[in-house]
């Protein structure tokens, strides 16, 4: 089974700050992994995923993530923050083997705020 | 290239009534996947569809709520006797596969508030 536990359900940054919303997972199998953003009144819209390739992952928006298996850690960084990223993020994790794996498990989310 | 597409985007029930939550895939995708958002949570996974199969209906809850996928038209969430708890945000996610190594494409959603 896995589970996702996201760190600080609100973080708060200056613009230009850099971001970091911080995700370890737990996995019986070598896992996939996601994050998602999701602004007010939308759907979730992917950022990146990391599927066992490149330990360190680029995304969309200036955003990226680096796999650590020692640390079952998957954190989400943005060197300088902007006024647009403020949403609420998600990460998400799949089993890549085995029954149910095309179930996504999410974390409860992280709201970003922006402050100018 | 329309993405997945559902209806309505905002829905509002009293207790006792039905509600009908609609999901068209995105083109060439066959599976479908429904998720709930209660508040201040994370997504919650409901079940799995393929066209006219359920295939995993392990987090739906045991009544009230039914999924079908009909070889035409869109997927259905329905739920009957709704009740205050019911009140959420309802995803609908699809792929052309069903293991799908790289993340689902999710739908805007369905916000069902029960008066």
């Amino acid at each position: 089974a896995q589970s996702v536990t996201q760190l600080g359900s609100h973080v708060s940054v200056s613009e230009g700050a850099l971001v970091l919303l911080r995700c370890n997972y737990s996995s019986s199998v070598p896992p996939y992994l996601f994050w998602y953003v999701q602004y007010p009144n939308q759907g979730l819209q992917l950022l990146l995923k990391y599927t066992s390739a490149a330990t360190l992952v680029k995304g969309i928006n200036g955003f990226e993530a680096e796999f650590k298996k020692s640390e079952t850690s998957f954190h989400l960084t943005k060197p300088s923050a902007h006024m647009s990223d403020a949403a609420e993020y998600f990460c998400a994790v799949k089993g890549n083997s085995g029954g149910s794996n095309y179930k996504l498990t999410f974390g409860k989310g992280t709201l970003l705020t922006v402050n100018p | 290239n329309a993405g997945v597409m559902q209806n309505p985007r905002h829905l509002v029930r009293r207790r006792g009534q039905e509600a009908r939550l609609r999901c068209s895939p995105m083109k060439g995708h066959s599976h479908v996947y429904w998720y709930r958002q209660l508040p201040e949570e994370g997504l919650k996974f409901m079940v799995y569809l393929q066209k006219e199969n359920i295939i995993d209906e392990s987090g739906m809850p045991k009544e009230r709520f039914s999924a079908e996928f009909p070889k035409e038209g869109p997927s259905i969430l329905r739920i009957q006797q709704v009740v205050r708890g019911d009140s959420a945000a309802y995803f609908c996610a699809s792929s052309p596969g069903g293991d799908t190594n790289y993340g689902y494409t999710f739908g805007s959603g369905t916000r069902l508030t029960v008066v």
